[in-house]
């Protein structure tokens, strides 16, 4: 059975950084693209990032690039979102997803980032 | 890259069918045979529903079903039940490996 499990989230204040984790299981982590998807309290879905199965191509939403950066273990079959210089619009629930026949195949629980002084 | 459009809301009583309509363009909707489709219960992680227009993951119920016509997807679900009330969200390959989402419909079950 496929296990995305998210951490690292919390409450930081604006200007700061937070790493996300996702800790990937039953399935082989390193045949992948991976991806982060967030949702902003009572809003819609946005892609945030994707990385390739071997790290070498990573992409990401207009409104994060220079900011977040998309990272991977894939001996540690984990997955990163290392954020900076957070801004409100930022907080959400961070989601990481499996990548599959193009589209977002399988989804972790979620972890909420609130950036608030 | 703008967000795909969907109708804010749809309904229907049980046992009827519920179509979804998500709006594009040309470079992406219209572009690709990436669309996929997501459903989302209230607290709940997204599951996906639909992926390249029209194909079910395995233990989706045949009532869902997926359609492209120009740059304007759409999801049906068929003999709706009271668990398909929900959120349910679009998405597409847009080109340059990026993706963009719709706004999202809240499905109720009348």
């Amino acid at each position: 059975e496929v296990q995305l499990v998210e951490s690292g989230g919390g409450l930081v204040q604006p200007g700061g950084s937070l790493r996300l984790s996702c800790a990937a299981s039953g399935f082989t982590f390193s045949s992948y693209w991976m991806n982060w998807v967030r949702q902003a309290p009572g809003k819609g879905l946005e892609w945030v990032a994707s990385i390739k199965e071997d790290g070498s191509e990573k992409y990401c939403v207009d409104s994060v690039k220079g900011r977040f950066t998309i990272s991977r273990d894939n001996a540690k079959n984990s997955l990163y979102l290392q954020m900076n210089s957070l801004r409100a619009e930022d907080t959400a629930v961070y989601y990481c997803a499996r990548d599959s026949n193009w589209a977002f195949y399988s989804w972790g629980q979620g972890n909420l980032v609130t950036v608030s002084s | 890259q703008s967000a795909l459009t969907q109708p804010p809301s749809a309904s229907g009583s049980p046992g009827q069918s519920v179509t979804i309509s998500c709006t594009g363009t040309s470079s992406d909707v219209g572009g690709y045979n990436h669309v996929s489709w997501y459903q989302q219960h209230p607290g709940k992680a997204p599951k996906l529903m639909i992926y390249e227009v029209s194909k079910r993951p395995s233990g989706v119920p045949d009532r869902f079903s997926g359609s492209k016509s120009g740059n304007t997807a759409s999801l049906t679900v068929s003999g709706l039940q009271a668990e398909d009330e929900a959120d349910y969200y679009c998405s597409s390959y847009a080109g340059s490996l990026h993706w963009v989402f719709g706004g999202g419909t809240k499905v109720t079950v009348l």
